[in-house]
């Protein structure tokens, strides 16, 4: 169980176009939804977290128009990148938490697969 | 501030044991997380330690000592395939995760 999925896996895009990265809990409803982003042999940095129904807190540093977060249901967070840039090259991931209504543990974050966005 | 820090490399022999540590100082705790990464993939839970003493979880076991604000991860019996990145991670009074820089562990035949 606790099963997380992103879409697309791999991403490429032209400079100034924008890109929309989906991430989905298949079997358990996330009440709580991470975005972060990892550069070449960097740790993970937290962009935004997201509660279903309500607007993501971004990190300080992140730009909120340019990273838009939507998590309009309980199983699917969006991350749609806006005038991407050959610097917001990357590899984007999400993780997702259960809450403490469910089966699952509800401090682990499950992570998806993450995406790899390349911008040329 | 809230901080994480665990060594940037570590190499280690094929069959052998290796330990990799991780202080913490974090604004309230709830907890602490090891991940496994591979290059190019995303992270995989491994252990979460929440009261002080030793986890064993197969070859893997992680221990925590709360006074201290110390975990660290043992890898027993190591194999090719556990070399990765591994990310300590402290969830602060907020259940946000902190997150560490990674050890990349290098396992040589």
């Amino acid at each position: 169980g606790a099963v997380v999925s992103q879409h697309p896996s791999r991403v490429i895009c032209k400079s100034g176009t924008s890109v929309k990265i989906e991430c989905r809990s298949l079997d358990f409803q996330a009440t709580t939804m991470f975005w972060y982003r990892q550069f070449p042999k960097q740790s993970l940095m937290l962009m935004a977290t997201s509660n279903e129904g309500s607007k993501a807190t971004y990190e300080q540093g992140v730009e909120k128009d340019k990273f838009l977060i939507n998590h309009a249901s309980l199983t699917l967070s969006t991350l749609t990148v806006t005038s991407a840039h050959p610097e917001d090259s990357s590899f984007y991931i999400c993780s997702a938490r259960e809450g403490e209504q469910g089966p699952h543990s509800p401090y682990e974050q499950y992570f998806g697969p993450g995406t790899r966005l390349t911008v040329t | 501030g809230q901080n994480i820090d665990q060594p940037t490399e570590m190499t280690a022999t094929e069959g052998a044991i290796v330990q990799i540590n991780c202080t913490y100082q974090t604004s309230g705790f709830n907890g602490l997380f090891w991940y496994q990464q591979h290059a190019g993939e995303a992270p995989t839970f491994l252990s979460y330690n929440v009261l002080d003493g030793l986890e064993e979880k197969g070859r893997f076991s992680s221990f925590l000592s709360r006074s201290k604000g110390y975990s660290y991860l043992l890898l027993k019996e190591l194999q090719m395939k556990d070399s990765a990145s591994y990310l300590c991670a402290a969830m602060d009074s907020n259940y946000q995760l902190i997150w560490g820089a990674g050890t990349k562990l290098i396992i040589k035949p």
